[in-house]
């Protein structure tokens, strides 16, 4: 069954500084892996997609990697603002086992970013 | 988001009652899902839709049931609500296998 972990839980960094999420899963059959941001009482928001067959991808300040052998993927979140305040979730995307098919969820980390 | 809605967005219900929610998307998109997110749990897959009439379970699917009889509709029930189904519910939808998921905005589900 598969298994996503994130860590830390929670983090709290002064604005301006860079950091680095972890995120590793138990499988490696996966079709991609999805990182999202959820803001408090909101849904999610989608924020890199990165195939199976990729190392990284970038959109702005953020950078996700990926490595499938091992497990792993890290969100790089470049000079921090209050307003990258959120819980950010990761997400792995099995491949079919039995007819089933399904986005596996971590639990999250909550990032605080003190002005 | 843009091209999928959920409805109710807040919902108040008596123990025992049957509720459905619904998810409209306008994507067009093969694959929907229902998932309940929960402290300490996280996000748990319902039930989810590869298609239309075609649906099957997810990891919680007890006291739930799906129907998609269209497209564009995905629908939640909850044949007879119980306290511990009290949660907050995300539609997502895919078009393909190597697509990223869109979720809704959710609805806030609370049985007294």
């Amino acid at each position: 069954k598969q298994e996503v972990t994130q860590i830390p839980a929670a983090l709290s960094v002064p604005e301006g500084e860079n950091l680095v999420l972890n995120c590793s899963f138990t499988d490696s059959a996966i079709y991609n892996l999805q990182w999202f941001r959820q803001d408090p009482g909101k849904g999610l928001t989608s924020l890199l997609l990165i195939q199976s067959s990729q190392r990284e991808q970038t959109s702005g300040r953020l950078n996700a990697s990926l490595d499938k052998s091992s497990g792993r993927s890290t969100l790089y979140i470049a000079a921090s603002q209050p307003g990258d305040s959120a819980t950010y979730l990761c997400a792995v995307r099995e491949l079919p086992s039995g007819g089933s098919e399904k986005l596996v969820f971590g639990k999250g980390t909550k990032l605080t970013v003190n002005p | 988001d843009a091209g999928i809605t959920q409805s109710p967005r807040h919902k108040v219900t008596e123990t025992g009652t049957p509720v459905t929610l619904r998810c409209h998307q306008t994507e067009n998109h093969r694959y929907m899902y229902w998932y309940r997110q929960d402290p300490g749990h996280g996000l748990r897959l319902i039930h989810y839709s590869y298609g239309v009439k075609d649906t099957d379970k997810g990891e919680v699917s007890d006291g739930y049931s799906v129907s998609r009889s269209k497209t564009e509709d995905f629908l939640l029930t909850l044949e007879s609500a119980t306290s511990s189904q009290t949660s907050v519910y995300f539609c997502a939808i895919t078009g393909t296998n190597s697509g990223g998921y869109t979720f809704g905005s959710g609805t806030r589900l609370t049985v007294v």
